[in-house]
């Protein structure tokens, strides 16, 4: 069965880090290119940033309003792209969705809660 | 950078009807455009990708039509489990992949 699996989210301060991570199984992880999309409570859905897959350079992409801040890696050997959050703010309160990404996003994991408040 | 406008906000069908839901792009986009269900408290799940070409398990009831600029998904019989929020996403000129801000489908 194709699966994503995020973990990582929580409670953390403003200005704090945080580092979500998504687990794949039942493809190979290194083939594809993974999404973070996140979900503000009650709104609608935000891409979030990209990175490649190995094959295309591996390179990243990002939203203006998480750019500088938030850095997107992988581990094809462990299967886990990882969501590196710096310097949070209020407004980063979301759930944080991990998906497969083929231009459209085809797989999605279930998604983890960051709350960012003081 | 592309914005996608999705219109009704809210569409209130009654069980059984027909559904029209659009997405509009502020340039083309060609084919590439996806459309997503979202249910409360749940994950997105793709419905159409390539405009018109409905994902693995969707049911035929789903289609989507369009290309460039005007975009359609249309839900020809409403079922119960159809009740949730539809997004447009883009995936043509990016970044960013922009989606629509969605649009509501309740029951009437």
């Amino acid at each position: 069965e194709v699966q994503l699996v995020e973990s990582g989210g929580g409670l953390v301060q403003p200005g704090r880090s945080l580092r979500l991570s998504c687990t794949a199984s039942g493809f190979t992880f290194g083939d594809y290119a993974m999404s973070w999309v996140r979900q503000a409570p009650g709104k609608g859905l935000e891409w979030v940033g990209f990175i490649r897959s190995k094959a295309y350079g591996g390179t990243t992409e990002y939203a203006a309003s998480v750019k500088g801040r938030f850095t997107i890696s992988r581990d094809d050997s462990k299967s886990i792209a990882h969501l590196q959050m710096n310097s949070l703010k209020t407004e980063d309160t979301a759930v944080y969705y991990c998906s497969r990404d083929r231009g459209w996003l085809g797989v999605w994991g279930q998604g983890t809660l960051v709350t960012v408040s003081s | 950078e592309i914005v996608m406008t999705q219109s009704p906000a809210t569409l209130s069908v009654s069980p059984g009807e027909r559904a029209t839901l659009s997405c509009r792009a502020s340039q083309s986009v060609s084919s590439n455009l996806a459309w997503y269900q979202q249910k409360p408290g749940q994950a997105p799940r793709l419905l159409i990708y390539g405009a018109s070409t409905r994902a693995t398990g969707i049911p035929a009831r789903f289609s989507g039509s369009g290309s460039g600029t005007e975009f359609t998904l249309t839900i020809s019989s409403l079922q119960s489990e159809d009740f949730a929020v539809y997004y447009c996403q883009q995936y043509n000129s990016w970044p960013p992949r922009a989606f629509g801000q969605g649009t509501k489908v309740e029951i009437k």
